[in-house]
Order: structure tokens, then sequence, then C-alpha cells
């Protein structure tokens, strides 16, 4: 299974672009990476997901380099309520085809006005 | 709406007892999931479902079971085989095929024994 490493804490600017970076070197050719984010007891809230371009949705932007070996979550205009614990995700294969998802400890990013 | 349901949302046992927790969705997913968070940790996958009637282990399936009877619910058992229960519980769905998919969360469930 494709590992992932992520900072453990980061800080922004309120209104200012947060960008969280993945390493992910272990991927393989056929594995997307996804972003999910979790606001202090609740549960996790899917934000993007890509494969090898370059992908934008209304909450943020994936940037995947040409060797998908890492990857950077953009979260353009950063607010106060972004302030969560990121997961960077490489989703795996498991037995007969059951779609694994494993997370590990994810960046704490706290929003600072 | 659309969503997944885990219930309770606070659970309280006493050590030794055996305790269930729901998890319903009806976003007609194949896939389900089972996922244990202690404080200030990420997520460990406790159990996993393709499909009605099959489930596979995840990476600390010990002292917990599950069943899915139905396409619907996912009821994951904390049975007193497990040492360290207490601990914030999340189920998720996906559907199954391709790898293009993304997972929806419950809003999970903190079981505390004492």
């Amino acid at each position: 299974d494709a590992k992932t490493t992520q900072p453990p804490s980061m800080d922004c600017a309120e209104g200012r672009a947060a960008n969280l970076p993945c390493n992910h070197s272990t991927i393989s050719g056929n594995e997307y990476v996804y972003w999910y984010r979790q606001i202090h007891s609740q549960g996790p809230q899917y934000i993007i997901h890509g494969l090898k371009n370059n992908e934008t949705n209304e909450m943020a932007s994936l940037i995947i380099t040409e060797d998908r070996k890492s990857s950077t979550l953009i979260l353009p205009h950063a607010t106060l309520r972004d302030t969560a614990v990121y997961y960077c995700i490489v989703r795996v294969s498991g037995i007969q085809g059951a779609q694994k998802l494993v997370f590990g400890q994810g960046t704490r990013l706290t929003i600072n006005p | 709406d659309g969503g997944i349901t885990q219930s309770p949302k606070y659970l309280f046992r006493k050590e030794g007892q055996n305790v269930t927790l729901s998890c319903e969705q009806n976003l007609n997913h194949d896939a389900m999931y089972w996922y244990r968070q202690d404080p200030g940790q990420g997520l460990r996958l406790i159990y996993y479902s393709q499909i009605v009637n099959d489930f596979q282990k995840g990476d600390i399936a010990e002292g917990y079971s599950v069943s899915r009877e139905k396409k619907e619910s996912f009821p994951l058992t904390v049975t007193s085989a497990q040492k360290n229960p207490t601990a914030f519980y999340l189920c998720a769905s996906s559907i199954v095929g391709g790898l293009n998919t993304e997972a929806f969360f419950g809003q999970g469930t903190r079981l505390t024994v004492v």
C-alpha cells in the first residue's frame, strides 16, 4: 500500500492561500490521491481528488507533480472555518477489490486572524 | 436527504459489556467502513465491507465484530475482548468499482467505557 507523509502542523493567515504538501513516493500508476479534512469531533469531509492532472473545485485546488510522488492542496483564500486536520490519502485496493481508505496522521492547519 | 447516520452520538458503557454502534446509509453505496480514532491521532481501519454478507478485517479488528445483513446497515459491536474501547468511532460508505470515488462519513459515536 502506498503511504503518505504530511507535516504535522501548519499555520496560515486568514485571507492568504494555504498550501498543504503531501509526499506519496510509492504511489502506483492507477492510484488516486484524495484529500479530506476533519473539523474537531466531526466526521471527515471529502475535499478533492486527482490522478495526475491538476484539479480544482469550489473548495480547493490539487496540484500533483509530474512524477506523482507528491502533491499540494491549495485553499486559495483561507478562512477561520478552514481550521482543521487535513488528510492526504492514496486509494488502495484490498481483498476482492474492496476499496480501503488508509489514513495517516494528517496536517493540523490553523488559520490565524 | 441522502447521507450516513451514526447513533448514538455519545455512548457510555461499563467495562466488560458488549456494545453495538449503529451505522445506516441511504446513499445506495455497496462499501461501508468502520474506523477508530483516538485523541490527537489519525483514523485506523477496523472492518470494511464491499457487499452484503461479506466483510474483511482492517488493521485493528481484534475485539470487534461486524455484520452486513442489509446493504444500508453495518453495525459494529465492541466486545469485552477489546482492551481499550474508549474512542471516537467513525463509519463511512462509498460506491464500489474503479478508483474514482470518494467516501462519505457519519458524524461519529464517542464511546466511553468506565
